[in-house]
């Protein structure tokens, strides 16, 4: 059974500073890994796909790595603004076409 | 703006009414999802439509039945539902080909009293 999760839980830096955040899963067998965010009482925003066959994503201040072999991805945030307050959650496909979440970030930048 | 609709937005009912959430989407996307998201937890799979082909969560009890009428359409029936149900339901739907995104909605906010 696929487990997904993510590090740290949850993360409050000011404002600027460049920010890393984990994925971990368990079985290497995915379609792909999508980074999502998510508002308080809000729906999940797509950040980044990466494609199993693929190594990293960009989308402006956002970086997204996929190390497939070793069950790992990673979110770099370039520069932290206070409108990136958010929960972050990173969730994988499996051939059994279902989705996998991970339990997300927390995230708190400060002005 | 989402892709991806969801009515109502807020949800208020008792144990022994019959509702409907619905959902639609117009990407032409041929898999259609059901997610419940309690508070501070990740959301969690209930059901997929995928080519018309329904896939079940099996730990999803029976009060929650869905529906799809068409490939656009994805609905969600209630019946007799318990106050622990109460939680964020969130659609989603995705192009199968070409290994594209999901895309979801901004959820229905269920209250059961």
């Amino acid at each position: 059974k696929q487990e997904v999760t993510q590090i740290p839980a949850a993360l409050s830096v000011p404002e600027g500073e460049n920010l890393v955040l984990n994925c971990s899963f368990t079985d290497s067998a995915i379609y792909n890994l999508q980074w999502f965010r998510q508002d308080p009482g809000k729906g999940l925003t797509s950040l980044l796909l990466i494609q199993s066959s693929q190594r990293e994503q960009t989308s402006g201040r956002l970086n997204a790595s996929l190390d497939k072999s070793s069950g790992r991805s990673t979110l770099y945030i370039a520069a932290s603004q206070p409108g990136d307050s958010a929960t972050y959650l990173c969730a994988v496909l499996n051939y059994g076409q279902n989705f996998v979440f991970g339990p997300g970030t927390r995230l708190s930048v400060l002005p | 703006d989402t892709e991806v609709t969801q009515t109502p937005k807020h949800l208020v009912m008792g144990m022994t009414n019959k509702k409907s959430l619905k959902c639609e989407q117009h990407m032409g996307h041929r898999a259609m999802y059901w997610y419940k998201q309690k508070a501070k937890k990740p959301p969690e799979l209930m059901f997929v439509y995928s080519y018309e082909k329904l896939s079940i969560n099996e730990s999803v009890p029976s009060r929650f039945s869905p529906e799809c009428p068409n490939s656009s359409l994805l609905n969600l029936h209630l019946h007799a539902l318990q106050p622990e149900d109460s939680a964020l339901y969130l659609c989603a739907s995705r192009q199968v080909e070409g290994d594209q995104p999901q895309h979801f909605g901004d959820g229905t906010r269920l209250s059961i009293l």
